[in-house]
């Protein structure tokens, strides 16, 4: 099995641009996804394969690779974007990792 | 409406074995692979096991090998998860989610979870 890291908290003021990085050793071949999970529901997909962008999800949220660190931006963070996110890959044989998560605070 | 429903949680003695269902409404379950995914209290998401359309392949996570098996019914609509010898470490918040392989195999729907709870 492997790790995905992420800072564990990050904090922005409304109308910033918030940046999560997921990195790990084996996500140079692999793709990421990235999930939303506000407090008391389930996680919500916003980004696959790297840098798209589910239907429904707004333009405000991208995904970026360099190397082994992929990162999620947020540009213009409001209020609703507050919440825990969590960067996932998985290995060719079908298992999944998820990433430490990341506490998104807006003040 | 796309749904995921999950039930058959609740509070078990260590050592104990439980199965956790999960209902599909609104899409052609037999199309989808299905995971389960777990969330300790105030922890983070863990990736529990995974299955393809038709129950052939499963995968774990390496940890949890041996006690939990996963499996579906697809006349049924249905996932379940059957977990025996229960430990402490295993509270948590049960979700399943639809692997869409159009969405290079991310978890695109989720459901509200159902709770397990291992205590004495």
């Amino acid at each position: 099995s492997y790790e995905l890291t992420q800072p564990p908290s990050v904090s922005r003021s409304p109308g910033q641009t918030a940046r999560i990085t997921c990195s790990g050793d084996v996500l140079a071949e692999q793709y990421v996804n990235w999930y939303q999970q506000k407090p008391g529901q389930a996680p919500v997909l916003v980004i696959y394969n790297d840098s798209e962008r589910p239907s429904g999800i707004p333009e405000r949220f991208s995904g970026s690779k360099s190397g082994t660190i992929f990162t999620l931006t947020i540009g213009g963070v409001q209020a609703e974007d507050e919440a825990d996110y969590y960067c996932q890959s998985a290995d060719g044989s079908g298992t999944y990792v998820f990433g430490t998560g990341t506490k998104l605070t807006v003040v | 409406e796309v749904q995921l429903v999950e039930s058959g949680g609740g509070v078990v003695r260590p050592g104990g074995s439980l199965r956790l269902s999960c209902t599909a409404s609104g899409f052609t379950f037999d199309d989808y692979g299905m995971s389960w995914v777990r969330q300790a209290p105030g922890k983070g998401l863990e990736w529990v096991s995974g299955i393809n359309f038709n129950g052939e392949t499963t995968a774990y996570t390496d940890s949890l090998k041996g006690r939990f098996t996963i499996s579906r019914d697809n006349a049924k609509n249905s996932l379940y998860l059957q977990i025996n010898s229960l430990r402490p470490e295993d509270t948590a918040l049960y979700h399943c989610a639809r692997i869409n392989s159009d969405y290079d195999y991310s978890l695109d729907v989720w459901g509200q979870g159902t709770t397990v709870t291992v205590s004495s």
